[in-house]
Formats: structure tokens, C-alpha cells, sequence
């Protein structure tokens, strides 16, 4: 069975610290891996990754794929309180439908 | 730009009562359509998809049902919901051969 599973499960830090959020995977046919932001609402997208070693960037985020050992970190230097969300991993595997297969999310609290 | 809409935003409703969550997608064409529930402190479940018109699958056994009249249009219905129906449902979209989902603003739902 396809799943996705994303550690810590929370998080609390202060402003400025550094964090690593990390996703790990088992899925048939893999494509992409993409992450999304989720404050209070919607998720917003962050990075879809598809090659192992090639690091996305924006900002203080940044996000790299390991596909020989089914995993992805998500980096957030000088945090924020702006960053304090749930953090959702999704894999999608290579299929026309293009179903995401989302992990739980690791929720991060940022504190002044 | 694409942009997308669901409403309503937020409901109660009592138990064995109907529902209808109604999503459109502007701005692009032939979308793929789907529909996500997120429980409580849970990642996002997918609940059915849709690759045209009238075209549904249904991942989960469960007594809601989605219709796709139009090709744009995606529709989320019970004819008498279940206390478990509550949650956060989420309608999002992609293009046909995409690598990233996009979602509406979401549907709280509360069944009393």
C-alpha cells in the first residue's frame, strides 16, 4: 500500500532557529513530491521535486529529494511567526489521474 | 490566471440531512477535478476524482457521491450525511497532464 509519512508529527521553536521537517515515502510508479503550506485554510503550494539531489529554493525555504532512499527534507532558515503552519508532504505516483498521496503534516509553532 | 471557488465556506447540518458542496474552476480547461476531506489533526484524504465530464472515481466506500456536469463544475453530495461526515473538504484541480494540485478555500462541515 502507497503512503506517505512525514516526522516530527510537531514542532515548537523560536524565531530565528532553524528547522528540518522531513518526509518519507513508499509508492508504486513515483513521480513527483511536492509540499504544501496549511495555516488555516487551504494548502498552499510550496516545491514539487522530481529529481533526487537538485535542492528547490525560495526564500529561507528550501527542499531536496533523496529517490534511492524515499525521502525529502524541508528546510526553514531565520523563522518566522509567519512560518507557524501545518507542513503536508504529497507523492504523486505516474498515473494520467495524477492522485496525491498526502502524509499527516508536521505542525510547527513558531514563537517570538 | 486559473483560479477556484467552493462554497459554501462553512455549514452545519443535522445528521440524516442532505448535502450539496459546490466547486468551479476558471480559467483553464479539461481539468482534473478531485475531492478532499481532512479530519481533525489528519492529513488530507482523497475522497473522489474526476478527469471529465461525468467521469467520477470513488477512492473511499463511503455514502457521499460527486457529479461532474460540467467540465469545470464538481459537485460533492449526500443524501443523508453521517455525524462521521464532519470534516474540512477541500475541491482542487490540476491540468490533465500536471505535477501539482491546486485547492479551493476549503468547506467546514459540522454534522449535528
Amino acid at each position: 500500500e502507497d503512503k506517505v509519512v512525514q516526522s516530527p508529527l510537531s514542532l515548537v521553536v523560536h524565531e530565528g532557529d532553524t528547522v528540518t521537517l522531513n518526509c518519507s515515502y513508499e509508492v508504486t510508479n513515483f513521480r513527483s513530491l511536492l509540499w504544501y503550506k496549511q495555516e488555516k485554510k487551504a494548502p498552499t503550494f510550496l516545491f514539487m521535486l522530481t529529481s533526487s539531489g537538485i535542492e528547490k529554493k525560495s526564500g529561507r525555504l528550501s527542499s531536496i529529494l533523496d529517490k534511492k532512499e524515499l525521502f525529502s527534507i524541508l528546510n526553514i532558515t531565520a523563522t518566522q511567526t509567519g512560518d507557524s503552519a501545518v507542513y503536508l508532504c504529497a507523492v504523486g505516483p505516474m498515473d494520467s489521474s495524477y492522485k496525491l498521496i498526502f502524509g499527516s503534516g508536521t505542525r510547527l509553532l513558531v514563537r517570538p | 490566471s486559473q483560479t477556484i471557488h467552493q462554497w459554501p465556506a462553512t455549514l452545519v447540518q443535522p445528521v440524516g440531512s442532505p448535502l450539496s458542496l459546490e466547486c468551479t474552476v476558471e480559467g483553464t480547461s479539461n481539468p482534473n477535478l478531485y475531492w478532499y476531506r481532512q479530519a481533525a489533526g489528519r492529513g488530507l484524504q482523497l475522497l473522489f476524482y474526476s478527469v471529465g465530464i461525468g467521469q467520477i472515481s470513488s477512492e473511499v466506500p463511503q455514502n457521499l457521491s460527486a457529479s461532474r456536469p460540467q467540465d469545470r463544475q464538481f459537485i460533492l453530495s449526500s443524501k443523508k450525511l453521517l455525524l462521521s461526515d464532519s470534516g474540512f473538504y477541500l475541491c482542487a484541480w490540476s491540468v490533465r497532464s500536471g505535477n501539482t494540485i491546486y485547492f479551493g478555500e476549503g468547506s467546514w462541515l459540522t454534522v449535528v
